[in-house]
């Protein structure tokens, strides 16, 4: 069975441009989550979504970031104007009923 | 809010040798407790959970307790192999019974 699926696996920008981080969940999985992952913070939750809809966004740090699931099959993560301080490895989960999460292998991105 | 404590940062180990690593948690109403195991450049795969309705579980050399008086649950690995080396998250389920909150992780390492 096919895995959380995440595009790009690593994306290097310079700061101000804007950037598109892409998630397929797991087929049949209702739930699906956003984290952030850095050296200082450790793995942050940043929103979730349950059937499509925006559940909980207080971990997004600021208006500029924004995720939006068009469909049960697809998430964006969106982060215009990119900073340095928002490099990190960017992870998605899926989940069925809320447990257990699966997360796919991370974006790694590098904002210069 | 949630909090997750992990103890130790850091762990080396012998080859054959147990390891074990601490967790405690803030939110009594906190039912759901996964371990999860990531390697360099991949996502963290979920290795073990337990309920709070359980005070132990095990899959072959690995197990995980949970004291929840205490508020504090454990991942004891036994026979440790070199490819047991990896980072360690701990995370436990938030009051709505969906969003994880992780430890800061312990970073495992087997020598041969």
């Amino acid at each position: 069975d096919a895995g959380v699926i995440q595009s790009p696996r690593h994306e290097v920008t310079e700061m101000g441009q804007e950037v598109t981080l892409r998630c397929k969940p797991i087929s049949g999985h209702d739930y699906l989550f956003w984290y952030r992952q850095t050296m200082m913070r450790g793995l942050e939750l940043l929103i979730y979504f349950n059937n499509n809809v925006p559940i909980d966004d207080s971990g997004m740090p600021e208006d500029r970031f924004s995720a939006k699931m068009p469909n049960a099959s697809f998430s964006t993560l969106k982060i215009q104007p990119s900073e340095p301080r928002d490099s990190a490895v960017y992870f998605c989960a899926s989940s069925l009923g809320g447990q257990p999460q699966h997360f796919g292998d991370g974006t790694r991105l590098s904002i210069l | 809010g949630e909090n997750v404590e992990q103890h130790p940062s850091t762990l080396s180990v012998q080859e054959g040798d147990s390891a074990v690593i601490k967790c405690t948690y803030s939110d009594s109403a906190s039912n759901y407790f996964p371990w999860y195991k990531q390697e360099l450049g991949k996502g963290p795969q979920l290795i073990i959970d337990i309920r709070s309705n359980v005070g132990e579980k095990k899959d072959q050399r690995i197990a995980v307790t949970l004291n929840k008086t205490a508020k504090h649950f454990s991942l004891h690995i036994t026979e440790t192999q070199p490819e047991d080396s990896a980072v360690y998250f701990c995370a436990a389920m938030d009051q709505a019974g969906t969003a994880l909150i992780f430890g800061k992780g312990t970073t495992l390492s087997v020598s041969s």
